[in-house]
């Protein structure tokens, strides 16, 4: 399966600011995902990134507050911009890959964001 | 939207058997997964079933799937200590469709 390398890991912010997430895959994947997970909670979608286009955001989330990169097939990075408490989450990337002819989704290991 | 549940936590002790269930709305669903997570790292996919499938077994896991119920499962035979992690169900309808995760279960083994 691919090897998802997600940089920083973790990462201490103060307000107004904002980060960078990179994400770095050791093979060329069409789409890749990057999620939400805030404290307790389960995963939310982002957006989709695919090569070439815009990313695809859910609702709830927008492009000013949440712009994402995606030069190539295997690379793609998300900033979180103008950063409150409540973006305090761990932030996962992942791609879509087929497995033994049947589609799976690999995570890296996430970026620990915390907001003072 | 479509809405995957599991239970928050279960406690085994080791070398019991553990079973983590997961119900779905979405009956279109075509993949079904089960996820790790260990503490501070991402999600490791353990395995994962079609829908079309009742049972699969690996290893020490078996994944069941009652369709008609949208009742998922996922039996880890002879629990250890390094199986304590947080679990996720997710499924997938397939096509431009986004995966759903289920809200986790958190398992805790005894020694």
């Amino acid at each position: 399966s691919a090897v998802i390398s997600q940089k920083p890991s973790r990462d201490i912010c103060q307000r107004g600011t904002s980060l960078t997430i990179q994400c770095q895959v050791d093979s060329q994947v069409t789409m890749m995902f990057w999620y939400r997970q805030q404290p307790g909670q389960s995963l939310t979608l982002i957006a989709t990134a695919n090569q070439g286009s815009e990313a695809t955001y859910e609702s709830g989330f927008v492009i000013d507050k949440f712009p994402i990169s995606r030069p190539n097939l295997t690379f793609s990075t998300l900033t979180v911009s103008n950063m409150s408490p409540e973006d305090s989450s761990i932030y996962l990337c992942s791609v879509e890959e087929v497995r033994e002819n049947n589609y799976g989704y690999t995570f890296g290991s996430g970026t620990r964001l915390t907001v003072v | 939207g479509e809405d995957v549940e599991q239970s928050l936590f279960l406690s085994v002790r080791e070398g019991d058997s553990s079973v983590i269930n997961c119900t779905y709305t979405d009956s279109s669903s075509t993949y079904l997964y089960w996820y790790k997570q260990e503490p501070g790292a991402g999600l490791q996919l353990l395995t994962y079933i079609f829908s079309n499938m009742d049972m699969k077994q690996d290893q020490r896991l078996t994944v069941l799937l009652n369709k008609k119920d949208k009742h998922l499962s996922l039996r880890i035979a002879d629990t250890q200590t390094g199986d304590s992690a947080i679990y996720f169900c997710a499924e997938w309808a397939g096509g431009y469709q986004k995966v759903t995760f289920g809200t986790g279960t958190k398992l805790q083994v005894i020694p």
